[in-house]
């Protein structure tokens, strides 16, 4: 079946500018994940949805970081009055409730800010 | 918090041969999973295996296997008869069960199989 996809692959945006990610998770899984990549602080947990409860925001670097998932499914990742240091590689990953230790990553997008 | 870390940046090591990457992590957690993940330049990030905390056994899949000391708080990798297709980064990965069970990853390690 179809994996995890995201939109777009490449972002190349300027300083001040809003930018949206999307996911589009595995079919059937409840969980989704956002996580960061970045050079200088490595991997990170950014959000978690999981079906219909409220989502865990702890790793939301600042408010200009926003997430949603419409009708459990598809997630956005909003960046407002984006900086240069959130350019970074924005990766997704769902997994079914029962087997959340088992994320399956998207592609990522690589998010450049100039 | 948890924290991962991996002590080696880079490594290589010639094809056919047999590599172990580090890890080490700090936790008060009793229940969790233990991870590794392999990125190649495509980004994708791959499972490679997975120890569950309560297992004494150590996972093995194929030409991977862990050594999970638990007391010690270490999480090995070792990869024999490395094949080119093993280049990528390593990512050592913690998860506590229960809660949004999110994954707390190493910085990584460069493992570059040479011919």
């Amino acid at each position: 079946g179809a994996g995890v996809s995201q939109s777009p692959s490449n972002k190349v945006t300027e300083k001040g500018k809003d930018v949206e990610l999307r996911c589009d998770p595995i079919s059937g899984h409840t969980a989704l994940y956002w996580y960061r990549q970045s050079l200088g602080q490595g991997l990170e947990f950014l959000i978690y949805f999981q079906g219909n409860s409220a989502p865990d925001k702890s790793g939301l670097p600042s408010d200009r970081f926003s997430a949603e998932r419409t009708g459990g499914s598809v997630s956005t990742l909003t960046i407002q009055r984006t900086q240069q240091e959130d350019s970074a590689v924005y990766l997704c990953a769902s997994s079914t409730r029962g087997l959340r230790y088992e994320q399956y990553f998207g592609p990522g997008t690589r998010l450049t800010v100039t | 918090a948890q924290t991962v870390t991996q002590s080696q940046p880079e490594m290589s090591v010639q094809e056919a041969e047999t590599v172990t990457l580090s890890c080490t992590y700090d936790t008060s957690e009793n229940n969790y999973y233990l991870f590794w993940y392999k990125q190649p330049p495509s980004r994708q990030m791959i499972l490679v295996i997975r120890q569950e905390a309560y297992k004494q056994q150590n996972a093995t899949e194929n030409r991977f296997s862990v050594n999970f000391q638990k007391a010690a708080k270490s999480f090995s990798l070792k990869i024999s008869d490395s094949q080119l297709g093993d280049t990528a980064m390593y990512f050592c990965a913690f998860m506590k069960q229960g809660g949004s069970e999110k994954l707390v990853f190493g910085k990584g390690t460069k493992l570059t199989v040479n011919p």
